[in-house]
């Protein structure tokens, strides 16, 4: 059974840029979260999207988007990147988030520069 | 957000056994994950208490006490592979039923 897949592993961009990351839940997950961890925040959520809507958000400023596809793959975006948005991107998946844990992918190392 | 407090870092030899605490002060509570991440890699689930009491999985043990706001991880028996970063999630019910709280991590460092 393939775990939580994050495309792509690394990423450098420039100021101002935008970034789109990519996460597939685990085959027959609906509820699919997003995380930015920094070593001084530690882990944030950012949203969570159960079967294409967006269930929950967290207090990020408007530059951070997702969607989520009728496949429940999921997609993140970034938009005018900032040198504070240099993180680790983590994707959870979970079956349906009411009573179920969550798998988490290896995430997308983010680099501003 | 919500208050989960765990220590920074903690430090213990092989074959040794280390608890790692957690509080945390949050309404609606709905349940609490212990997570381990290796650096760089992805945070793997360990346990999930909902009520009240121990849940023993192998060498690792987590407890739960929801009128203290208290859970800890017990680890029995540590070896090397166990140096890491273990992060406490509290998962509140409600309009954030999808979301986990985490605290900022304890770091495990076990020495031979």
């Amino acid at each position: 059974k393939a775990g939580v897949t994050q495309t792509p592993r690394y990423l450098i961009k420039t100021r101002g840029q935008q970034v789109t990351l990519s996460c597939s839940p685990i085959s027959g997950h609906r509820s699919v979260s997003w995380y930015q961890q920094t070593p001084g925040q530690g882990l944030q959520f950012l949203f969570e999207y159960f079967s294409e809507t967006q269930r929950n958000k967290g207090n990020f400023p408007g530059r951070f988007s997702g969607r989520q596809f009728s496949n429940s793959r999921s997609e993140m975006n970034v938009s005018t990147l900032e040198l504070g948005d240099s993180a680790l991107y983590l994707c959870a998946s979970s079956l349906d988030s009411k009573n179920y844990g969550y798998t988490f992918g290896s995430g997308t190392r983010l680099t501003v520069v | 957000g919500q208050n989960i407090d765990q220590p920074t870092e903690m430090t213990a030899t092989e074959g040794a056994i280390v608890q790692i605490n957690c509080t945390y002060q949050t309404s609606g509570f709905n349940g609490l994950f212990w997570y381990q991440q290796h650096a760089g890699e992805a945070p793997t689930f360990l346990s999930y208490n909902v009520l009240d009491g121990l849940e023993e999985k192998g060498r690792f043990s987590s407890f739960l006490s929801r009128s203290k706001g208290y859970s800890y991880l017990l680890l029995k028996e540590l070896q090397m592979k166990d140096s890491a970063s273990y992060l406490c999630a509290v998962k509140k019910g409600g309009s954030t039923l999808g979301r986990l709280y985490f605290g900022r991590g304890t770091q495990l460092t076990v020495w031979p």
